[in-house]
């Protein structure tokens, strides 16, 4: 069936880096693009990161612009996300989510990663 | 700075009928705006259940809809059910690259 699993969670310093990792399975993974969503402890979603099909174009939310990267592999089926310079505020567990076609929504997603950033 | 607001919670007894709303403080959302709906009980991945405004997700049950009303996009559950007990997240794409999240609704039933 088609899914995408994380990993890459971990417990980061302030200031440091992390790399999360996304692998879609059961479908065509050059074909459609990967999103990045993020929630809180106890907070809302939130949008974070979005990558096209081909690897061609990368938007961010305000939030994480010029400290994180998306970038894909379609030779491994992997979308990363690269998250430098953590701060706090970026405790929270990641979601990977296919971003759908033309039609702007996100299906299907996975379970989750956890990053947290303490001292 | 664009905010998406979402009602905080509903109460809605079993076999009800429930309307969540989904707000843009820019304007008025519009098809246009390409809203869809995410079911997230905890402990599990999220779902999405409506995609362009009104289409269901494949697999979800008819009792949920989606729809524009007036200038909000809207997810109707008729005849409630105690699984559907749940916090609901509402996304609209912006352009450019952008897509934002409301704050979650969280729905009991009882």
């Amino acid at each position: 069936q088609v899914q995408v699993v994380e990993s890459g969670g971990a417990v980061v310093q302030p200031g440091r880096s992390l790399r999360l990792s996304c692998a879609g399975s059961g479908y065509s993974f050059s074909g459609y693009g990967m999103h990045w969503v993020r929630q809180a402890p106890g907070k809302g979603m939130e949008w974070v990161a979005v990558i096209t099909h081909d690897g061609s174009r990368q938007y961010y939310a305000d939030s994480v612009k010029g400290r994180f990267i998306i970038s894909k592999d379609n030779s491994k089926n992997t979308t990363y996300l690269q998250m430098n310079s953590l701060r706090l505020e970026d405790t929270a567990v990641y979601y990977c989510a296919r971003w759908y076609g033309s039609t702007y929504w996100f299906d299907p997603w996975g379970q989750g990663t956890l990053v947290m950033v303490s001292s | 700075q664009t905010v998406v607001t979402q009602e905080p919670s509903f109460s809605v007894s079993p076999g009800g009928t429930v309307t969540l709303t989904c707000a843009l403080s820019s304007g008025s959302v519009s098809t246009n705006y390409y809203p869809s709906w995410y079911q997230q009980t905890p402990g599990q991945a999220p779902r999405a259940l409506i995609h362009s405004t009104d289409t269901r997700s494949s697999g979800v049950p008819d009792r949920f809809s989606g729809s524009i009303l007036g200038d909000k996009a809207a997810l109707t559950i008729t005849g409630a059910q105690a699984d559907d007990e749940s916090d609901y997240y509402c996304v609209l794409y912006l352009g450019n690259g952008v897509w934002i999240f409301g704050g979650g609704t969280k729905v009991t039933v009882l």
